[in-house]
Order: structure tokens, then C-alpha cells, then sequence
């Protein structure tokens, strides 16, 4: 499995835009690149999953270069309840072998 | 839809004590997940189920680790004995379709506490 590196903590403010970047330097072609959520005292939870260039839904964008060697979760106007562990996960997807495997995350604090 | 109940919430016991831990995954997911998750790190698989059959449990301690899924459905992991690294929260997880990351669904937890 491709490695994943996330800066260890992240502070911000309401209603700031917030870019949270990982690097995966040795992705496979045939890998995507999911993120997960997690609240204290609550299991991760799904927000967004892409291959290449950009993905947007309801909750964030995510951003892809050509390269793929990063990718940048970008969370819109965050707000208290933003504040989280955010994690960054590469796999592949292909065969129904893939199992989210987790390292540290982003400890992201939003500030009043 | 529910989501995955996990039991009990919170747990303390003495090392060499055993402890077991219940999950009821969403209705109809196939697959089930057992993780562990020490402070300050991301959860660690530990076993995955396909309905009642191990698909991995490379990373399972298995000298005091054990878990069973009957019938496929509800899942109990226990620890015996305990030892004070085991302290954790420990998560559990199901999806309707194994492979696929955007389809896992995680409970609660249950914090465990050694002392």
C-alpha cells in the first residue's frame, strides 16, 4: 500500500477556507485516493474519494494534479464543527482487495 | 438506515482479565471490520470478516485476540488475557460490498481501558 504523509496539526478560523495537503509519492496506477472524518469519541467517517484531477460534493473538494503524488482536501467556510481528525487514504480499488488503512491524520482545530 | 451498534460504550478492567466486545453491523453488509485505535493514532485493522468467513486477520494477536462472526451478522471480539498496550478504542465497521472505500460505515467504539 502507498504511504501517505499529513502534516500532524492544522489551526484555523470560521468561515476560513482550509487546504489540507497529502503526499503519496509512490501511488499505483491503479489507486484512489479517499479521505475520512473523525469526530472524538466516533468512528471515521466517509467524505470524499477521487482518481484524478477534481472532485467536489456536498461537504469538500478534492484536488488531484496530473502527477498524483499529493492530493489537497479542501474543506469551504469551515465552521467549530469542522474541527477533527481528517485522514488521507490510497488504495486500490480494483479486485475487491482494498481495506482502508489509516495513518495519523490531520488534527484540524477551527478557532472562534 | 441504523448505523453500527457497538457494545459496551466503555470498559475498565484489570490486566489478565478478559474482556469481549459486541457489534451489530447495518442490515444486509456482507463484510465486517475490527479495528483498534490507540491515542493519537489512526485506527489498525485487526480482522476482517466476508458474512462468517475470515478474509484477514494478519494483524491480529492472536494469542489473546479472538473474534467470530455467526450466521454472519453480529460479531464479538474478545481479548484474554488483557494486558495494559490493549488499551484502546476499539471500532467496528461494516460495508454492503468489500473493496470499495466509500461504502464503510463505522460504529461508535468501545474504549477500553487496562489498568
Amino acid at each position: 500500500l502507498a504511504k501517505t504523509t499529513q502534516p500532524i496539526s492544522m489551526d484555523s478560523y470560521e468561515g476560513q477556507e482550509v487546504n489540507i495537503t497529502c503526499s503519496h509519492n509512490n501511488i499505483a496506477t491503479n489507486d484512489y485516493i479517499t479521505w475520512y472524518q473523525q469526530f472524538p469519541s466516533q468512528g471515521p467517517r466517509f467524505i470524499i474519494q477521487g482518481y484524478k484531477t477534481k472532485v467536489t460534493n456536498e461537504v469538500a473538494s478534492l484536488f488531484i494534479p496530473a502527477d498524483r503524488k499529493s492530493s489537497t482536501l479542501s474543506l469551504p467556510r469551515v465552521s467549530l464543527s469542522d474541527t477533527a481528525v481528517y485522514y488521507c487514504l490510497v488504495g486500490d480499488q480494483s479486485g475487491g482487495s482494498y481495506i482502508p488503512t489509516f495513518g495519523r491524520g490531520t488534527s484540524l482545530i477551527v478557532h472562534p | 438506515e441504523a448505523g453500527v451498534a457497538q457494545s459496551p460504550r466503555y470498559k475498565i478492567i484489570e490486566k489478565r482479565q478478559s474482556v469481549a466486545f459486541w457489534c451489530n453491523p447495518i442490515s444486509g453488509h456482507a463484510t465486517l471490520y475490527w479495528y483498534q485505535q490507540i491515542l493519537g493514532q489512526g485506527p489498525k485493522l485487526l480482522i476482517q470478516f466476508q458474512n462468517n468467513g475470515v478474509v484477514d486477520d494478519s494483524q491480529l494477536p492472536k494469542d489473546r485476540f479472538s473474534a467470530e462472526r455467526l450466521k454472519g451478522v453480529d460479531s464479538t471480539l474478545k481479548i484474554q488475557p488483557a494486558k495494559l498496550e490493549d488499551s484502546a478504542v476499539y471500532l467496528c465497521a461494516s460495508s454492503l460490498e468489500a473493496g470499495r472505500s466509500y461504502g464503510y460505515t463505522f460504529g461508535s467504539g468501545t474504549r477500553l481501558t487496562v489498568v
